[in-house]
């Protein structure tokens, strides 16, 4: 069955820097994009960053754009966030998502916490 | 930027009953939306993509409808389970694929 399981949050201070991983299993990876949506606490959701099946392409959300970037390593089955300059407002639970019509399979998320 | 309206923002219900979701559009997305489902304590589940295809494994009484600005999620006879927030998620214009600040359907 699909799983996505992501790592990698954890309490960082304002500024700090992080990389969210997420490994992937029960289907082929690479044929599929993949996205990382997030999540403030009590909040919805909130899309952060696409790419594409070979890494070629990528966006992001104007709220994170210069201080994000996503990336994937499909030989591993694994996409990763690497966050900088991180803010208050990024505290959330991350989600790491398969892409299809729509984000069809979600993993359980890895909390991110920005605090001094 | 496509905005999603979701409404009402609670639907206060007892199990059995059905349920109304609606979500408009600001401008047309044709039929390019999705419906998730949001337990407490757990990730969203994709519940309709393209508007009224059920996701794998989603219970008959989930359907969708609508197309252009107004859709609609339907949940027949409500299960104790189905007490959650939804959220729709346009992708028309996909990144960013915009969602709706959701519908908490609480229990009566």
């Amino acid at each position: 069955q699909v799983q996505l399981v992501e790592s990698g949050g954890g309490l960082v201070n304002p500024g700090g820097s992080l990389r969210l991983s997420c490994i992937a299993s029960g289907f082929t990876f690479s044929d599929y994009y993949m996205s990382w949506i997030r999540q403030a606490p009590g909040k919805g959701l909130e899309w952060v960053s696409y790419i594409s099946i070979d890494g070629s392409n990528a966006d992001y959300a104007d709220s994170v754009k210069g201080r994000v970037t996503v990336s994937r390593d499909n030989a591993k089955n694994s996409l990763y966030l690497e966050m900088h300059s991180l803010r208050a407002e990024d505290t959330a639970l991350y989600y790491c998502t398969r892409e299809s019509t729509a984000a069809d399979y979600w993993g359980q998320g890895t909390l991110v916490t920005v605090s001094s | 930027e496509i905005v999603l309206t979701q409404s009402p923002a609670t639907l206060s219900l007892s199990p059995g009953e059905g349920a109304t979701l609606s979500c408009r559009a600001s401008q047309s997305v044709s039929w390019y939306l999705a419906w998730y489902q949001q337990r407490p304590g757990q990730a969203p589940r994709l519940l309709i993509s393209d508007a009224s295809k059920r996701a794998t494994g989603i219970p008959a009484r989930f359907s969708g409808s609508g197309s252009g600005t107004d859709f609609t999620l339907t949940i027949t006879s409500l299960e104790p389970e189905d007490f959650a927030v939804y959220y729709c998620q346009q992708r028309r214009t996909w990144p960013p694929g915009t969602f709706g600040g959701g519908t908490k359907v609480e229990m009566k």
